[in-house]
């Protein structure tokens, strides 16, 4: 099925350790986005990608890399996990089209940092 | 900057009440408005949008209407049944800004 697909699903780290969340979709979409979700908190935007070559900070990037390894593939990089950092992560993309407005998400990656 | 406010969860209903849930929004220019929802370990799915002022976005028997006179993009719907207990998230998409700023999200639950 054509979507956004994240792996891992799952993951448990120690502090300190580092580790790359994957992403990729399938729909030709021009912009992709990584965000995390804490209780209370909402989403709050990592990094986002306007385009293949582009990326550029959003509200909380502490912490993180990103590369935007070609038009599918948008990975998230955590050089030196914290405790801090255990959250639910999001990719998301869209068409970079002014008719098209709302965003594709994957279904998630849950990460515990101990 | 642009931001969301949406009532605080979590909301819990009986079958067949109606539902509302709360939002108003801060925005220079003229935003887009969306309404997302998140079941049980899934991502986010887009509910419904509107992209002007007095449009009404409708989906699943979800509805909102973009009030610009009062800032605000209410949800609504009529009668909720078990299946739309979830999590529903405002958001907004502003001017030449590429991306989509959310609310924190209000949690409903809906009891048979």
């Amino acid at each position: 099925n054509a979507g956004v697909t994240q792996t891992p699903k799952f993951q448990v780290l120690k502090t300190g350790q580092s580790m790359t969340l994957q992403c990729a979709q399938d729909m030709n979409h021009n912009s992709m986005y990584w965000y995390r979700q804490d209780p209370g908190m909402g989403l709050r935007l990592i990094y986002y990608s306007a385009s293949e070559g582009t990326t550029d900070k959003g509200e909380v990037p502490n912490g993180y890399n990103v590369s935007r390894l070609n038009k599918r593939e948008f990975s998230l990089r955590l050089e030196s996990a914290a405790p801090s950092q255990t959250s639910v992560y999001f990719c998301a993309s869209r068409v970079s089209d002014m008719n098209t407005y709302g965003y594709t998400f994957g279904s998630g990656t849950r990460l515990t940092v101990v | 900057g642009n931001s969301v406010t949406q009532m605080e969860g979590p909301v819990t209903l009986s079958e067949e009440a109606f539902l509302t849930i709360n939002c108003t929004y801060t925005a220079t220019g003229y935003p887009s408005l969306f309404w997302y929802v998140q079941y049980p370990g899934e991502g986010l799915q887009l509910l419904l949008k509107a992209t002007k002022a007095d449009d009404k976005g409708s989906n699943k028997g979800f509805e909102a209407t973009y009030r610009k006179e009062t800032t605000s993009f209410h949800l609504e719907k009529g009668s909720v049944q078990v299946s739309d207990s979830a999590v529903y998230f405002c958001a907004l998409r502003g001017g030449r800004d590429d991306k989509i700023i959310f609310g924190k999200g209000t949690r409903l639950h809906i009891l048979p």
